[in-house]
């Protein structure tokens, strides 16, 4: 069965510095989803995607995050100049046509340091 | 804004027992409403959802009910076994389909042998 994939699986940075998260949604999925979790906290909505543009975003999805799809199959989130509190996993997830039910990717652990 | 309430935050049982989680929503608009289990340092997976011209759903030991005019949807688990502990997170479509998810705060369920 399809599924979404993140790398990297664990990603480490100094504060200031950017970073892109990449995610590969299922291939006939329409809308993607960026969702943060901080430790031991609740998912988070950051960013919604559809026909190559933010169809919305929450109060967290400053001007330090964006998001692309450069190409068909590839889906960024980028973190222009990462603060500590960027710490977090963040999750990928994807919406087949038709349907409401999300696919959650694995995840990315983002440290700052 | 919209929010998600869920309680309890934890809950124990004991192997064989049953186990309920219940969640509030605000937004009238909502239809979707997932539930999702997290396994510690694993993505989110569903495990049963409900849309809001049902008012159960049933999977085996898995049931979901949901009362839109109270807005409030419970999951119950039935025949707990140890291998369902780990946490339990309610979720609601915000905006209506293909909306982001509102997550609730998690309930972490320990099933004791």
């Amino acid at each position: 069965e399809p599924e979404v994939t993140q790398t990297p699986s664990h990603q480490v940075t100094q504060m200031g510095q950017e970073v892109i998260l990449r995610c590969v949604p299922i291939s006939n999925h329409l809308y993607f989803y960026w969702y943060r979790q901080i430790l031991g906290q609740k998912v988070e909505f950051l960013v919604s995607f559809y026909n190559n543009e933010i169809s919305e975003k929450s109060e967290i999805f400053d001007d330090q995050f964006s998001v692309e799809r450069p190409d068909g199959s590839n889906f960024t989130l980028k973190i222009r100049s990462t603060k500590l509190e960027d710490s977090a996993m963040y999750f990928c997830a994807s919406i087949p046509p038709l349907l409401d039910t999300q696919y959650f990717g694995p995840g990315t652990r983002l440290t700052v340091l | 804004g919209e929010n998600v309430e869920q309680h309890p935050s934890t809950l124990s049982v004991q192997e064989g027992d049953s186990a309920v989680i219940k969640c509030t929503y605000s937004d009238s608009a909502s239809n979707y409403f997932p539930w999702y289990k997290q396994e510690l340092g694993k993505r989110p997976q569903l495990i049963i959802d409900i849309r809001s011209n049902v008012g159960e759903k049933k999977d085996q030991r898995i049931a979901v009910t949901l009362n839109k005019t109270a807005k409030h949807f419970s999951l119950h688990i039935t025949e707990t076994q140890p291998e369902d502990s780990a946490v339990y997170f309610c979720a609601s479509d915000y905006g209506g389909s293909q909306g982001n998810l509102i997550f609730g705060k998690g309930t972490k369920l320990s099933v004791k042998p």
